[in-house]
């Protein structure tokens, strides 16, 4: 059974940093890219990052860039997101999501975590 | 503001049929493939359709999806109370080599 559990949110001041976590299990972490996506409170979705299979190919938000980093340790099965100079409007849950390299879609989401920003 | 344009909500009765509208541009929709994802309340999205029409294993046929030049749009039929839920289209941004979601689309079964 697929997996993807992200760990890493909380509250944290503006400008501050903050690193999410996302473990993989129940499928070949190896064959999929991955991406994540937030959703502000009440708010819609917003992709925020991917990154390819080896980690060779990352996009990024226009929004996010220089802020975010997104990188991936295929040898522990895991995701992650550093976040610096945080803003209240980075508030969000947070969602780790699994891409399969053959179409833009995200087919198993995280059930996610929040990262609260704010003084 | 999203780049894909989803009305904010609609509504019909149990057994009804109802489409909700993405509406992108020549460098969205018109070159990539759409996903549409649906949110309970308090849940993580689920996929629903991908690459424009197709259902992942366990989406009853009642969900349909399809695309005509810059525009996508998702059919549900013989709606359900249970389906009440907010409805995100995704595509790829090939001017920005970004994803992007419609504003999501609120479902109501009345």
């Amino acid at each position: 059974e697929v997996h993807l559990v992200e760990s890493g949110g909380g509250l944290v001041k503006p400008g501050g940093s903050l690193r999410l976590s996302c473990a993989a299990s129940g499928f070949t972490f190896t064959s999929y890219n991955m991406n994540w996506v937030r959703q502000a409170p009440g708010k819609g979705l917003e992709w925020v990052s991917s990154i390819s299979t080896s980690g060779s190919h990352i996009y990024y938000a226009d929004s996010l860039k220089g802020r975010f980093t997104i990188s991936r340790d295929n040898t522990k099965n895991s995701l992650s997101l550093q976040m610096n100079s945080l803003r209240a409007e980075d508030t969000a849950v947070y969602y780790c999501t699994r891409e399969p390299t053959v179409g833009d879609y995200l087919d198993f989401w995280g059930q996610g975590t929040l990262v609260t920003v704010s003084s | 503001q999203p780049v894909l344009t989803q009305p904010p909500s609609v509504s019909a009765t149990p057994g009804q049929k109802v489409i909700i509208s993405c509406s992108g541009s020549n460098s969205n929709i018109a070159r990539n493939y759409v996903s549409w994802y649906q949110q309970f309340p308090g849940t993580a999205p689920k996929l629903l359709i991908y690459e424009n029409n197709k259902r992942p294993s366990g989406i009853p046929d009642r969900f349909s999806g399809s695309k005509s030049g810059t525009s996508a749009t998702l059919g549900i039929t013989g709606l359900q109370t249970g389906d009440e839920a907010d409805y995100y289209c995704g595509t790829w941004e090939s001017s920005l080599s970004a994803g992007v979601f419609g504003g999501g689309t609120k479902l109501t079964v009345l």
